[in-house]
C-alpha cells in the first residue's frame, strides 16, 4: 500500500543536540512538506519541497534544516538553534499537479526535549 | 498572507445529533481551495471534505457537508447524525490556486461526541 512513513514515533532530545526526523513516501508525489503542531495553534509550515534538490522555508523555518536528495525522502533536522522543539511533527506529500485534492499525511513524530 | 480562523476551540454534541463547526478565512485571492481535516486521537490527519472556490455548489461527503459563503469568506462544516467515531480535532485549511500548493491551517476545533 502506498503511503507516508514517519519515524520514529517518539523521539527524545537532550539540550544542545541535533536530531533528525525521517519521512519517506512511496506515492510518487513530487511535493513534500513538514508541519509543526502545538496545542491550540494548529499546524504551521516549517519547510516544503516541490522537486528533488530544491526546498523553501515556510513560516517557522528557524532552527530547522531539510534535504531532498531523493524524491521519496524528506528528512527534517531539528538543530540546537531551535529553542523550543517539543512538539508534534507531521510530514505530508502531494502531487505537484493535483495538490488541490489534498495532502497525504504521515502518522507523525512526537519530539520531547529532556 | 492568508489566515484561517476557527473561533470554537471546543464543542460537544450528542450522538445522532447535528453539529456545525465554523471557519473563516482572509484572502485577496479569487481562486482557491478549502479543506476540512479530521485528527482523531491517533493523530493521523484525514481529509474529510474539500471545496473549490469557483464552485457555488456546496460539497457533500456522506454525513459531512459544508456551507461555503465566498463573499463572507466563511466555510463551515456540518456533521449530521454524529457518531462516537467523529470525536476528533477538526482543522479548516486554505490553499491558493497555483501558488506552491501550501496549506494554511486554522487553530482547530476539538469535537466531543457524547453517547
Amino acid at each position: 500500500d502506498g503511503g507516508i512513513t514517519q519515524s520514529p514515533k517518539y523521539l527524545f532530545r537532550k539540550e544542545g543536540q541535533n536530531v533528525t526526523l525521517s519521512c519517506e513516501q512511496n506515492l510518487n508525489h513530487d511535493a513534500m512538506y513538514w508541519y509543526r503542531q502545538d496545542p491550540g495553534q494548529g499546524l504551521r509550515l516549517i519547510y516544503y519541497s516541490q522537486i528533488v534538490n530544491d526546498f523553501q522555508k515556510g513560516d517557522i523555518a528557524e532552527g530547522y534544516s531539510v534535504s531532498r536528495e531523493k524524491k521519496e525522502s524528506f528528512p527534517l533536522t531539528v538543530t540546537s538553534a531551535q529553542k523550543n522543539p517539543t512538539a508534534f511533527y507531521l510530514c505530508a506529500s502531494s502531487p505537484e499537479q493535483g495538490a488541490y485534492y489534498g495532502y497525504t499525511f504521515g502518522s507523525g513524530t512526537r519530539l520531547t526535549v529532556v | 498572507a492568508q489566515t484561517v480562523t476557527q473561533s470554537q476551540p471546543e464543542m460537544s454534541v450528542q450522538e445522532a445529533e447535528t453539529v456545525t463547526l465554523s471557519c473563516t478565512y482572509d484572502t485577496s485571492e479569487n481562486n482557491y481551495y478549502l479543506f476540512w481535516y479530521k485528527q482523531p486521537p491517533s493523530r493521523q490527519m484525514i481529509l474529510v471534505i474539500r471545496q473549490e472556490a469557483y464552485k457555488q455548489q456546496n460539497a457533500t461527503e456522506n454525513r459531512f457537508s459544508v456551507n461555503f459563503q465566498k463573499a463572507a469568506k466563511s466555510f463551515s462544516l456540518k456533521i449530521s447524525d454524529s457518531q462516537l467515531g467523529d470525536t476528533a480535532m477538526y482543522f479548516c485549511a486554505f490553499m491558493k490556486d497555483n501558488a506552491g500548493n501550501m496549506l494554511t491551517f486554522g487553530g482547530g476545533t476539538r469535537l466531543m461526541v457524547k453517547p
